[in-house]
């Protein structure tokens, strides 16, 4: 299958400062990317859908100014979480979506765990 | 809304146990499903998948067959192994136009030698 590449894997940041975490799709071309969020013991709930060329779109709840989104290319997005806070703890998985095979499959990078101290 | 029901875990088989997953949706249209794995400290993969009804979505062994009547789309397999043991996780789509998954909670499996 399809390989989506996430970056980093890990991360420990300190409360006030920015993170960026990178998801690109290494052979296809991704249109469409998505951002979820995974806490504990739970299921993934979808951040934002990343559409190349244009703004992404959040879902309800979600701050746009707290979790920036950028899809500069088809084969990369990226999430910026802004001002981190501990809240902001969390294992963020990408997503890209692979068109050719016609039901429009996602392929999942391997996530990022993000501690904010 | 849409939604997805799964069997709570954690589920603990012994090696060459019969494992099912229950999994049953409520969707508007006509959605396409998933079932994906999630291996410790890892991303999800796809595991299988079907597009309509009484399709069977199978792959490694499990199995899945869409059921319209009843919504569901349970997993199974014969004989787990100690690599089976991981996060399973049902999905959904809704159909053309919709690139958006619904997901379970996910069950974890534990098989055990």
């Amino acid at each position: 299958g399809a390989v989506v590449s996430q970056h980093p894997s890990r991360v420990i940041c300190k409360s006030g400062t920015s993170v960026k975490i990178e998801c690109r799709s290494l052979d296809f071309q991704a249109t469409t990317m998505f951002w979820y969020r995974q806490f504990p013991k739970q299921s993934l709930m979808l951040m934002a859908t990343s559409n190349e060329g244009s703004k992404a779109t959040y879902e309800q709840g979600v701050e746009k100014d707290k979790f920036l989104i950028n899809h500069a290319s088809l084969t990369l997005s990226t999430l910026t979480v802004t001002s981190a806070h501990p809240e902001d703890s969390s294992f963020y998985i990408c997503s890209a979506r692979e068109p050719r095979q016609g039901i429009n499959i996602q392929y999942f990078g391997a996530g990022t765990r993000l501690s904010v101290l | 809304g849409n939604s997805v029901t799964q069997m709570e875990g954690p589920v603990t088989l012994s090696e060459e146990a019969f494992l099912t997953i229950n999994c049953t949706y409520t969707a508007t249209g006509y959605p396409s499903l998933f079932w994906y794995v999630q291996y410790p400290g890892e991303g999800l993969q796809l595991l299988l998948k079907a597009t309509k009804a009484d399709d069977k979505g199978s792959n490694k062994g499990f199995e899945a067959t869409y059921r319209k009547e009843t919504t569901s789309f349970h997993l199974e397999k014969g004989s787990v192994q100690v690599s089976d043991s991981a996060v399973y996780f049902c999905a959904f789509h809704s159909g053309a136009g919709s690139y958006q998954l619904t997901f379970g909670k996910g069950t974890k499996l534990s098989v055990i030698p």
